[in-house]
């Protein structure tokens, strides 16, 4: 499974964007890239994946380079409920959860 | 919708017990994973299977063992507990093995006193 790199921490001011980064430069052709949330103590929760393309549902967008060596998770107008561990996956054939960026929505 | 139902939600245990924690996947989903996740810590693959056979083994200790019975339920059991077996344990279900979206229950609280 490829390596993934995320920020340990971020803050995000309530109503703004929060951009996620993740690096998964070791990351091959046909590999997909999830990013999940845990709040506090609860399972974690499906955000959205990719391969190639942008993606975007309900809850949030995802950036892909052209390269796919990286990728951002936006949120498009952070709300304190979106405070949380955001870990960005990129399962080959297993979910193995990395250490995650805690992301901190500020009112 | 159906979600992953995890069983017990708590379970409280004494050192060298037994415990076996339960998961019922979402209707279909022919893959399940468990994960442990400790105090203050990220989840830790445990296991997963795949129509009813392991399909990858993670950090398990040898003193749990799991299976995926017909109906694609999965039980984790966990014989000699020790303190330090107390988590968070989670269960996901995924349709298909290789990187479907894997969707989690709400875990069960094991605590070992």
């Amino acid at each position: 499974d490829a390596k993934t790199t995320q920020p340990p921490s971020m803050d995000c001011a309530e109503g703004r964007a929060a951009n996620l980064p993740c690096n998964h430069s070791t990351i091959s052709g046909n590999e997909y890239v999830y990013w999940y949330r845990q709040i506090h103590s609860q399972g974690p929760q499906y955000i959205i994946h990719g391969l190639k393309n942008n993606e975007t549902n309900e809850m949030a967008s995802l950036i892909i380079t052209e390269d796919r060596k990286s990728s951002t998770l936006i949120l498009p107008h952070a709300t304190l409920r979106d405070t949380a561990v955001y870990y960005c996956i990129v399962p080959g054939n297993q979910f193995y959860f990395g250490t995650g960026t805690s992301l901190t929505v500020i009112p | 919708a159906a979600g992953v139902i995890q069983s017990p939600r708590h379970l409280i245990k004494e050192k060298r017990e037994t415990a076996t924690l339960k998961c019922y996947p979402i209707p279909r989903h022919d893959t399940v994973y468990w994960y442990q996740q400790g105090p203050g810590q990220d989840p830790q693959f445990l296991i997963s299977f795949y129509e009813k056979m392991q399909s990858d083994k993670g950090s398990i200790p040898d003193r749990f063992s799991a299976q995926q019975f017909s109906d694609y339920h999965s039980e984790l059991n966990m014989s000699s507990l020790e303190l330090g077996d107390s988590a968070l344990y989670f269960c996901a279900s995924s349709l298909g093995f290789g990187g479907a979206e894997a969707f989690f229950g709400q875990g069960t609280r094991l605590t070992v006193v």
